[in-house]
């Protein structure tokens, strides 16, 4: 069974930056013709995409937060993991690590900011 | 960026047939835009209903069905259940980044 599990701090401080990882099990994120995503929620509101990296290693990012965001991977751990800098309380949410095609999501990890 | 568009809100009878949309700013929605719908429970993480326009998954409920009407994605919902009420989002890819609708309140009542 697949599991996608997101982990990180909770709480970032104004002007830091945001780090999450994706910790795959049941699966490999650099095996088949396959997209890795971060996806986020914040209270109220609807889904927004951040980003994401193919098994081949290519990333794409939203137009609106691409000078801030790094989707990056480490195949030896079977994890992925995104860093956003500059945070401000804008990017209080819940953090979504998807595998989009098949349905996959993590639980989700909340992530204030807040000094 | 572009915008995807859905209803806010909208409301059926238990056992009623409703039509949720997904439209872009960009134009018509075609299969090349691989649609996905989602639905969301208070508190819970979002559930993929329909991917690729009309592909269900294996835990995919048969009364959801995904289509295209009058230029946008739609997903339809017959035989609604008062468990259905939830919150739907719908996502187009749009040449490059995922694009998210702003998501649809859907009351079963």
């Amino acid at each position: 069974q697949v599991q996608l599990q997101e982990s990180g701090p909770g709480l970032v401080e104004p002007s830091q930056t945001l780090s999450l990882t994706c910790t795959v099990s049941g699966d490999s994120i650099n095996s088949g013709d396959y997209h890795w995503s971060w996806i986020r929620q914040p209270a109220g509101k609807g889904l927004e995409y951040i980003g994401r990296i193919h098994t081949s290693g290519s990333t794409n990012y939203n137009p609106s937060l691409q000078s801030r965001v790094t989707i990056s991977r480490d195949t030896s751990k079977n994890q992925f993991s995104l860093r956003l800098s500059s945070v401000t309380d804008a990017d209080t949410a819940v953090y979504y690590c998807v595998k989009m095609c098949c349905g996959l999501w993590g639980q989700g990890t909340l992530v204030t900011v807040s000094s | 960026q572009a915008v995807v568009t859905q209803e806010p809100s909208l409301t059926v009878s238990p056992g009623g047939t409703v039509t949720l949309t997904c439209g872009s700013s960009t134009g018509a929605v075609t299969s090349g835009h691989y649609p996905y719908w989602f639905q969301q429970k208070p508190g819970q993480a979002p559930t993929t209903l329909i991917y690729n326009t009309n592909n269900r998954h294996s835990w995919t409920p048969a009364r959801f069905s995904g289509s295209l009407l009058g230029g946008k994605a739609a997903l339809t919902l017959s035989g609604a259940q008062p468990e259905d009420e939830a919150e739907y989002h719908c996502f187009l890819s749009l040449g490059g980044p995922w694009v998210f609708g702003g998501g649809t309140k859907l009351t079963v009542l």
